[in-house]
């Protein structure tokens, strides 16, 4: 079975303090693995896929990076905007569907 | 936004009603997804649909049912609703072919009083 872990829980920084998340997956085989931004109360955004150990994405001040165990979501000199909880999935090859298994997330606020 | 338009946004219901919750793709894509999201379980995949036909099933209660219509919109069927059914419904999209990113609507609230 499919499995996400998502560390830590609660992150608090404050603006311009970098930090990183982490997720750690177990898959039978990997497709691809997701980073999703979610705000209160809305859905949840894309925001990367990462498809082989060794890749990187970057957007604005954050950049995922994949290893075959775990990735990592660096935020880069954060602002309060970046305020918010970021879920990881991971969707495996094989079979007919293509459903994400979700990590719990890391609720990351940033404050002035 | 993300294309995927999702009603209503909020359902308040008692136990042992039936609620009808329905997703509209973005345009083109053919892939509807349906999850499910409770504080203390994070998201978690109920169904899959893929031009009319259900492609993969997840934890989904027998309760539960949904339908993909030829206008590719979707609907969760929830019956004889308790009170931990209370949660936000997602429904995603994708399009066919090599990129499975999934688009998420903004979710409907339903609680079960």
């Amino acid at each position: 079975e499919d499995q996400v872990t998502q560390s830590p829980e609660a992150l608090r920084l404050q603006e311009g303090e970098s930090s990183s998340l982490n997720c750690s997956y177990t898959v039978s085989g990997l497709r691809g693995l997701f980073w999703y931004r979610q705000d209160p109360g809305k859905g949840p955004e894309f925001l990367f896929t990462l498809y082989s150990a060794g890749e990187e994405k970057e957007k604005e001040r954050l950049k995922a990076t994949l290893t075959k165990k775990e990735s990592f979501l660096h935020i880069t000199a954060p602002k309060p905007e970046d305020s918010a909880t970021y879920l990881c999935a991971v969707q495996a090859f094989g079979g007919t569907a293509s459903k994400l298994t979700f990590g719990t997330g890391t609720r990351l606020q940033v404050t002035l | 936004d993300s294309g995927v338009t999702q009603t209503p946004k909020h359902l308040i219901t008692a136990t042992g009603q039936r609620v009808t919750l329905r997703c509209s793709p973005r345009s083109g894509d053919l892939s509807v997804y349906w999850y499910q999201q409770s504080l203390d379980q994070g998201l978690q995949f109920l169904i899959q649909y893929y031009n009319g036909e259900e492609r993969a099933k997840g934890n989904i209660l027998e309760r539960f049912s949904a339908q993909q219509f030829p206008d590719l919109h979707s609907e969760l069927n929830l019956s004889s609703l308790e009170l931990g059914d209370s949660a936000l419904y997602f429904c995603a999209s994708s399009a066919a072919g090599t990129s499975p990113v999934q688009y998420f609507g903004a979710g409907t609230r339903l609680s079960v009083l």
